[in-house]
């Protein structure tokens, strides 16, 4: 069976500052990660996601995240926050054998001070 | 814009109700996915529709059901509603089965069972 855990359901950053959400996986066989964004009122939004062809996986508005496989690791980051990167973040994993199904870690909310 | 559509937006009912949350999958795309979100349990995965055949179920409730139609639309049918079955569903759509499949989120439906 697959799980994900974000550490910290909630983030604080000031603008400018790096952000960094943390996400670990447990998967028996060869995991796809995802990460997501959910603003207010609105559907998910994929960010990135990792398919095995490189670990370090770049995504839409600057994020970025590292696979390692040694940590069961798929942490999100983003050097400099902005304002508008304010919203929830969901990590979830997908294997083939089980028709691509996410399951998604609780999600962390990410809030971000002038 | 996903591309992914769901009606209705809003849903107001009584406990003990039946409703019918339905779903347009983004043009092309096969797969239908459901999934459940609040704040007790997160985001869940309830199942799973390709090409009008059901291909995976999570912890779906027996008091729900689905279906995928010819035309791939796929509707999601509540019944006998608890007051704890209030949450944001949303349906998702990929191109195929598969975990490295992206999946395409709509903008949910916010179901209040009162």
């Amino acid at each position: 069976a697959q799980s994900v855990t974000q550490l910290g359901s909630h983030v604080s950053v000031s603008e400018g500052a790096l952000v960094l959400l943390r996400c670990n996986y447990s998967s028996s066989v060869p995991p796809y990660l995802f990460w997501y964004v959910q603003y207010p009122n609105q559907g998910l939004q994929l960010l990135l996601k990792y398919t095995s062809a490189a670990t370090l996986v770049k995504g839409i508005n600057g994020f970025e995240a590292e696979f390692k496989k040694s940590e069961t690791s798929f942490h999100l980051t983003k050097p400099s926050a902005h304002m508008r990167d304010a919203a929830e973040y969901f990590c979830a994993v997908s294997v083939d054998n089980q028709g691509g199904k996410l399951i998604f870690g609780q999600g962390t909310e990410l809030s971000v001070k002038p | 814009d996903s591309g992914v559509t769901q009606t209705p937006k809003h849903l107001i009912t009584a406990t003990g109700q039946r409703v019918t949350l339905r779903c347009s999958p983004r043009s092309g795309d096969l797969s239908v996915y459901w999934y459940q979100q609040s704040l007790d349990q997160g985001l869940q995965f309830l199942i799973q529709y390709y090409n009008g055949e059901e291909r995976a179920k999570g912890n779906i409730l027996e008091r729900f059901s689905a279906q995928q139609f010819p035309d791939l639309h796929s509707e999601l049918n509540l019944s006998s509603l608890e007051l704890g079955d209030s949450a944001l569903y949303f349906c998702a759509s990929s191109v195929a089965v598969g975990g490295i499949n992206e999946q395409f989120f709509g903008p949910g439906t916010r179901l209040t069972v009162l």
